[in-house]
């Protein structure tokens, strides 16, 4: 069984504050390392497909790093929006055709 | 571009009845093909997974079953439902390559009374 950790499991900020959240993987058989963006009662949305060390992807005010070698990913939120506010799930894919999915972290900001 | 769909968008059933979830992918062939589960309070749970047609992967021992009889179209079923059962139900599909992203359907709210 991988273990895809997610951390903090919840975090409220205030809108303008900037963020950032923790996945944890294994760090032996990397294949790809996925983020999505998940609000409630709708479906995950992909934000990166991350795949080798040291990558960095940018996405408007989010973006991420890839750490193969020690096994973790940053998500970064610049200046946070309350339209941010959702759940955000990453997810590991060791050389299979099924990711494995952490907890996700949920984020909501303040107005 | 690749489209997925699935239906009902919600759902609710009595305890003991079957279920028949529907998923159909546009826009790509033979992809890998999955059934999710989001339970109250819980994390996205993988139920079965499938290569191609008729092949079927089982990841959690429950009381459902998926079919893939066509390249583009998964079925989750249950004969009888189980009040755990109810959920949030997501199929979704990936092309395997390393740079490829999974996308999601529109999700199945599934209440179990």
């Amino acid at each position: 069984i991988l273990n895809v950790e997610q951390s903090p499991q919840s975090l409220h900020v205030q809108e303008g504050d900037s963020t950032n959240f923790t996945c944890s993987f294994p760090s032996s058989n990397f294949y790809a390392l996925h983020w999505y963006r998940w609000e409630t009662a709708k479906s995950p949305e992909a934000l990166f497909v991350m795949t080798l060390n040291g990558d960095e992807k940018k996405k408007g005010r989010i973006s991420a790093t890839l750490n193969t070698k020690e096994g973790y990913s940053y998500l970064y939120i610049k200046g946070s929006q309350p339209e941010d506010s959702a759940t955000y799930l990453c997810a590991f894919r060791g050389g299979s055709y099924i990711p494995t999915f952490g907890r996700g972290t949920s984020l909501i900001v303040h107005p | 571009s690749q489209t997925i769909h699935q239906w009902p968008a919600t759902l609710v059933q009595p305890v003991g009845s079957p279920l028949s979830l529907e998923c159909t992918v546009e826009g790509t062939s033979n992809p890998n093909l999955y059934w999710y589960r989001q339970a109250a309070g819980r994390g996205l749970q993988l139920l079965f997974y499938s290569v191609g047609i008729g092949q079927i992967s089982s990841e959690v021992p429950q009381n459902l079953s998926a079919s893939r009889p066509q390249d583009r179209q998964f079925i989750l079923s249950s004969k009888k439902l189980l009040l755990s059962d109810s959920g949030f139900y997501l199929c979704a599909w990936l092309s395997g390559g390393s740079t490829d992203t999974q996308y999601f359907g529109p999700g199945t709210r599934l209440t179990v009374l």
